[in-house]
């Protein structure tokens, strides 16, 4: 079956603009996360979207990143003024009622 | 603060050899531990997945180990194959559902 997908593969933006990008986790997982990769730091978590909750939303870096979840599907992170620190691979993973989180291709940002 | 520690950070190894990687962490109060691969430009595959009663887990030619008291765990890979070259990725979650903590890695090459 399809696995997560996300939208762009690839974003090149210039300092100041915002971002969105899209994860479309597979049909029927309710846990969504997002990660982001970068060469400083590592893989670190986002925020955390578990079916009608709260999401969690302690890995946010700044004010200036959000995201939601619609319908408990599809997400979309949202980076708003985006600056060259924010240049990253943004993950999305899903997972359904077992233990194990399934990991999207990623998108990579670029802001110049 | 849970801190996940890999040494070493990149490992070369003639093929046919056996791989040992090892993955360290702070806080031994974690749900279970994950071993993710990650090709070039590529989303995280999970691997093995080891629940915090346990001690090992197996796969095909991948062992994982885990001793939750002293916050280690080991991943063998026997008889290691070119298709083996990748970056390994250890990641502890603290309770069920929550965030992956992720390690720094350890970039492989296998050499023909």
């Amino acid at each position: 079956g399809a696995g997560v997908s996300q939208s762009p593969s690839n974003k090149v933006t210039e300092k100041g603009k915002d971002v969105e990008l899209r994860c479309d986790p597979i049909s029927g997982h309710t846990a969504l996360y997002w990660y982001r990769q970068s060469l400083g730091q590592g893989l670190e978590f986002l925020i955390y979207f578990q079916g009608n909750s709260a999401p969690d939303k302690s890995g946010l870096p700044s004010d200036r990143f959000s995201a939601e979840r619609t319908g408990g599907s599809v997400s979309t992170l949202t980076i708003q003024r985006t600056q060259q620190e924010d240049s990253a691979v943004y993950l999305c993973a899903s997972r359904s009622t077992g233990r194990i989180q399934y990991f999207g291709p990623g998108t990579r940002l670029l802001v110049l | 603060k849970q801190e996940v520690t890999q040494i070493p950070a990149a490992l070369s190894v003639p093929e046919g050899e056996n791989l040992v990687l090892n993955c360290s962490f702070t806080d031994s109060a974690i749900y279970n531990l994950q071993w993710f691969r990650q090709d070039p430009g590529k989303g995280l595959t999970s691997l093995l997945l080891i629940q915090s009663s346990q001690r090992e887990q197996t796969s095909g030619r991948l062992n994982a180990s885990l001793d939750k008291s002293s916050g280690r765990s080991t991943l063998y890979i026997a008889a290691s194959q070119p298709g083996d070259s990748a970056t390994y990725l250890c990641a502890v979650v603290k309770a069920a559902g929550n965030k992956l903590t992720f390690g720094g890695g350890t970039r492989v090459l296998v050499k023909p």
